[in-house]
């Protein structure tokens, strides 16, 4: 699975939007972008994920570039809820990816009052 | 959304006592879970790979007789920590496979906490 690198952490104000990013420039043609974070003391919770086209959902959108060298997470409208350490991960997904997901250091985002 | 339970959320046992901690796939059927252990202050390493009517694989440094795992169905793995000792003491988080639409999504459980005196 491609290499991820993510900021170490980032402060976002309350109400704002937070951008997380993620470079993974060895990226390959197969593999997905996956988003978790993992709340203190909780399990990981997934996000979002996409292979190529922008993805949206009730909780977050993910842009990836054109060429899939990196990508950005958004919360559109950051809540202290949201603070929490941000892992994007790099695999290939499908019946030939049956391997485990490999977490790396991930963001720490402190949403701020 | 999928959801994943584990049973206990926590638990405290004396050294050299042995701890199950179950894990479900409360809305989908799984094939293959996973069991993951978080030591403070650092990510999630993998344990061991649970496949489904099959044995566990399990990864380089994880003692396959100390941590035993059993997946008899489609939405229930356990992880038993048999004869644990204090280094024992971590957050155990389990994770099941959800396949679909051409790629597969890990959801992952609440974790457990264990705590060995």
């Amino acid at each position: 699975d491609a290499k991820t690198t993510q900021p170490t952490s980032m402060d976002c104000a309350e109400g704002r939007a937070a951008n997380l990013p993620c470079n993974h420039s060895t990226i390959s043609g197969n593999e997905y972008v996956y988003w978790y974070r993992q709340i203190h003391s909780q399990g990981p919770q997934y996000i979002i994920h996409g292979l190529k086209n922008n993805e949206t959902n009730e909780m977050a959108s993910l842009i990836i570039t054109e060429d899939r060298k990196s990508s950005t997470l958004i919360l559109p409208h950051a809540t202290l809820r949201d603070t929490a350490v941000y892992y994007c991960i790099v695999r290939v997904a499908g019946d030939t990816g049956r391997r485990a997901l490999t977490f790396g250091s991930g963001t720490r985002l402190q949403v701020q009052p | 959304g999928a959801v994943v339970s584990q049973h206990p959320s926590w638990v405290i046992c004396k050294s050299g006592t042995s701890v199950k901690i179950e894990c479900r796939s409360l809305d989908f059927q799984a094939t293959t879970m996973f069991w993951y252990r978080q030591f403070p202050k650092q990510s999630l390493m993998l344990m061991a790979t649970s496949n489904e009517g099959s044995k566990a694989t399990y990864e380089q440094g994880v003692e396959k007789d100390k941590f035993l795992i059993n997946h008899a169905s489609l939405t229930l793995s356990t992880l038993t920590v048999t004869s644990a000792h204090p280094e024992d003491s971590s957050f155990y988080i389990c994770s099941a496979r959800s396949s679909g639409r051409g790629s597969d999504t890990q959801y992952f459980g609440p974790g457990t906490r264990l705590t060995v005196l």
